[in-house]
């Protein structure tokens, strides 16, 4: 099983700051397989990332995704109030399809 | 627009069942891998199943595989997960997903289902 740890758990900063979020897996993923999803309490989880670098439809390109094999980085250039949330990786190279812990970031 | 609305949640005693639906409009199901995820109370997102359309092919979390089924009803548009064997550790909020079409992602979520599991 491919473990993903994020970091930090928590991210505390303001609007119109940049944030950046870390995700690293225990052995190496292809980017074709790498993902990242935004998740607010009480609505569905929201598909922002994928392949690694490519934004989903609707997207601002604010969010910004990097990296490979076993280091992701996710940058939202400048913080806006809807923000945030909590921001998962999620790898689909091989079963089980795992998820980080979960980074939130919150306003300070 | 693309639509998925899940039902079926509820309470349950351990060791019993519940089958879970998810309705899905504005896409056709059998051109899209599904999933289901769930998350427990205060924690992250876990990745539960799969159907894949082209062949049936479908994969469980190890935490599932054996009590749990993925399947597709492609008259009515509606994926399901038949649970069996409910333990404490499977309540949780239940989202169904649909696959990316070129891509591996999930690009449309349900708003989930509760499942709670207690006697």
């Amino acid at each position: 099983e491919i473990v993903l740890t994020q970091s930090p758990g928590t991210l505390s900063l303001s609007p119109g700051e940049r944030a950046t979020l870390s995700c690293w897996a225990s052995q190496s993923v292809s980017s074709s397989y790498f993902t990242w999803y935004q998740h607010k309490p009480g609505q569905a989880p929201r598909l922002l990332i994928y392949g690694a670098s490519t934004r989903a439809t609707g997207i601002p390109d604010r969010f910004s995704g990097s990296g490979s094999g076993t280091d992701f980085t996710l940058t939202i250039s400048r913080l806006e109030p809807e923000d945030f949330a909590v921001y998962y990786c999620q790898q689909y190279g091989s079963t089980p399809y795992t998820f980080g812990q979960g980074t939130k970031l919150e306003i300070k | 627009e693309v639509q998925l609305v899940e039902s079926g949640g509820g309470l349950v005693q351990p060791g019993g069942s519940l089958r879970l639906s998810c309705a899905a409009s504005g896409f056709t199901l059998s051109s899209h891998w599904m999933h289901w995820f769930r998350q427990a109370p205060g924690k992250g997102l876990v990745w539960v199943a799969y159907l894949n359309p082209e062949g049936g092919y479908t994969d469980y979390a190890d935490s599932v595989k054996g009590r749990f089924t993925i399947s597709g009803d492609n008259a009515k548009n509606t994926l399901y997960l038949q649970m069996n064997s409910l333990r404490d550790e499977d309540t949780a909020v239940y989202y169904c997903a649909r696959g990316c079409r070129m891509s591996s992602c999930a690009d449309y979520w349900g708003q989930g289902t509760l499942v709670t599991v207690s006697s």
